[in-house]
C-alpha cells in the first residue's frame, strides 16, 4: 500500500511568488491534515480536511494560505504571495475515518519551501 | 489549549547506552499519546500511542512508553540504542472533546544521535 506522498520534495521562490503544494493521501483515508514546521519549532498544525469539507482551519496562518481537497482525493495548499516567514518543512497526514480522535495519522515526507 | 514540552534538544549516547526522553503535557482532560519518529532522509512514523488501558505501552523497534497521568508525563524508553536510532523523535498529543480534538499538538522534538 502506498503510503501518504507529497510533491515537489523541495521548492525555493522568492518573496511575492506563489507555491502550490500537493499532498496525495492514502487511497481511502477520508481525513487529511497540513502541518508545518517552521525552522526551530514544533510541527504546527494548519488544517483538517474530511473528504472535501474543511473540517478545522483554525491552525491558518492568514488569508494568504489556501488549502482545496477536490473531490475528496488529493489537496493542495497554495501560498499566495510567499513570504520569507512562510518558509519551513510543510506535512500532509492522513486517516482512516470514523473516528479522528482515535486514529493514527500517518504522514508524507514533507515538502522543504525556502521563500528567499 | 494543549501543549507539549520535550525536556531534551539533543541527547548524544553511545551504542547499547539506554535511553529516556522526557515529555510532558498540559492539559486536564483525558489525551491521546503519541510518539514518532523522523530517521534521516525519512517522513514522519509512528513509533507507539496510547490511547487507554495498560499504561506502559511498547512499540515498534523495541521502544516503550509510560503515560504517568498524575505527571503529564510520556515518556519514551529504550534499554539499549543502536547506531541506527540516530533520529530525531517527537512526541505528540490530541485531546478529547469538542472541535479540534483531530489536531495533534507536537513537542519541539528531540535529536538523537548515537556514537557507533
Amino acid at each position: 500500500e502506498a503510503g501518504v506522498t507529497q510533491f515537489p520534495s523541495h521548492s525555493v521562490i522568492e518573496k511575492g511568488q506563489t507555491v502550490t503544494l500537493r499532498c496525495d493521501p492514502i487511497s481511502g483515508h477520508d481525513n487529511l491534515y497540513w502541518y508545518r514546521r517552521v525552522m526551530g519549532k514544533e510541527i504546527k498544525f494548519l488544517l483538517h480536511f474530511v473528504k472535501e469539507s474543511k473540517q478545522d482551519e483554525s491552525g491558518m496562518p492568514n488569508n494568504r494560505f489556501l488549502a482545496e481537497r477536490t473531490g475528496g482525493t488529493y489537496s493542495t495548499l497554495k501560498v499566495q504571495p510567499a513570504e520569507l516567514e512562510d518558509s519551513g518543512v510543510y506535512f500532509c497526514a492522513s486517516s482512516q475515518g470514523g473516528n479522528p480522535w482515535s486514529e493514527t495519522q500517518y504522514f508524507g515526507p514533507g515538502t522543504r519551501l525556502l521563500v528567499l | 489549549a494543549q501543549s507539549v514540552s520535550q525536556h531534551n534538544h539533543h541527547v548524544i549516547l553511545s551504542e547499547a547506552a539506554s535511553l529516556e526522553l522526557g515529555c510532558n503535557y498540559s492539559y486536564g482532560g483525558t489525551v491521546n499519546l503519541f510518539w514518532y519518529v523522523q530517521y534521516p532522509g525519512q517522513h514522519l512514523q509512528l513509533l507507539l500511542k496510547y490511547f487507554s488501558g495498560d499504561p506502559l505501552v511498547k512499540g515498534i523497534k523495541g521502544f516503550e512508553a509510560e503515560f504517568i497521568k498524575s505527571k503529564f508525563s510520556f515518556n519514551l524508553r529504550k534499554p539499549s540504542v543502536q547506531w541506527s536510532d540516530t533520529a530525531e523523535y517527537f512526541c505528540a498529543v490530541n485531546a478529547a472533546g469538542g472541535a479540534g480534538s483531530y489536531q495533534l499538538t507536537f513537542g519541539k522534538g528531540t535529536k538523537l544521535s548515537v556514537i557507533p
